[in-house]
C-alpha cells in the first residue's frame, strides 16, 4: 500500500510565476490536509479538503493560493504569480476518517524555491 | 484555540546518553498528543501518540512519552541514543474527537554526538 505521494519533490518557480504541487492519499483515505513549513519554523495548518469539498481552509493566504480536491484524481495545491516568500515545503497529510481520526499519514513534501 | 510549545530548538547529546525533548501544550478541550520525526529533507514519520488509557507510551525504536495532564506535558524520552536518531523532533497536538487539523510545535533539532 503506497503511502502518501507528493510530486514534485522539488519545484523551483521565478517570482510571477505558477506553482503547481499535488499530493495523492493513501489508497482508500479520502481526507486530505495541506500544511507549510517555512524555514526554521514548524508545520503550519493551511486547508482541510474531502473529495469536491473544501472542509476548512482557515489557514491559507487570502490571496494568490487555493487548492482543491476532485473527484478523480489528486488534491492541487496552486499558489499563483510566486513570490520569495513562499519558498517553503508543502507537505500533504491523508486521513481515512475526518472527525475523529486519530492519525493522519504525512507525504514526502513538495519544496518550492522561488528565484 | 491550542498552542504547542517546545522550549528547545536544538538538543546536542553524546551517543549513548539519555536525552529528553520537552513539549508543553495549551487545550481548552481535550486533545490527542503526538509526536513526528522528520530526518533531512524528509516528510514527517509518527513516533508514537497519546489518545488515552495509560499516560505512558512507547515507540519501537526506544522512545518513550508520558502524557501528564496537570502539567500540560507529552515530554519524549530515551535512555540511550544512537547517531541514527539525529533529526528534528515535532510535538503536536489536535482535538480529540476532530479531524487532522494539527498544531505544530516548532521543533528540536536531536544532535547526537559520537
Amino acid at each position: 500500500n503506497a503511502g502518501v505521494m507528493q510530486n514534485p519533490r522539488h519545484l523551483v518557480r521565478r517570482r510571477g510565476q505558477e506553482a503547481r504541487l499535488r499530493c495523492s492519499p493513501m489508497k482508500g483515505h479520502s481526507h486530505v490536509y495541506w500544511y507549510r513549513q517555512l524555514p526554521e519554523e514548524g508545520l503550519k495548518f493551511m486547508v482541510y479538503l474531502q473529495k469536491e469539498n473544501i472542509i476548512d481552509e482557515s489557514g491559507m493566504p487570502k490571496e494568490r493560493f487555493s487548492a482543491e480536491f476532485p473527484k478523480e484524481g489528486p488534491s492541487i495545491l496552486r499558489i499563483q504569480q510566486v513570490v520569495r516568500g513562499d519558498s517553503a515545503a508543502y507537505f500533504c497529510a491523508s486521513s481515512r476518517a475526518g472527525a475523529g481520526s486519530t492519525e493522519a499519514f504525512f507525504g514526502q513534501g513538495t519544496r518550492l524555491t522561488v528565484v | 484555540a491550542q498552542s504547542v510549545t517546545q522550549l528547545d530548538s536544538q538538543v546536542p547529546v553524546f551517543e549513548e546518553a539519555p536525552v529528553e525533548l520537552r513539549c508543553n501544550y495549551s487545550s481548552s478541550v481535550s486533545v490527542y498528543l503526538f509526536w513526528y520525526v522528520q530526518y533531512p529533507n524528509q516528510g514527517l514519520q509518527l513516533l508514537l501518540k497519546y489518545l488515552s488509557g495509560s499516560t505512558l507510551v512507547k515507540s519501537i525504536n526506544g522512545f518513550e512519552a508520558e502524557f501528564n495532564k496537570s502539567q500540560t506535558s507529552f515530554h519524549l524520552r530515551k535512555p540511550s541514543v544512537h547517531i541514527s536518531d539525529t533529526a528534528e523532533y515535532f510535538c503536536a497536538v489536535i482535538s480529540s474527537g476532530g479531524y487532522q487539523k494539527v498544531t505544530f510545535g516548532t521543533g528540536t533539532k536531536l544532535q547526537v554526538i559520537p
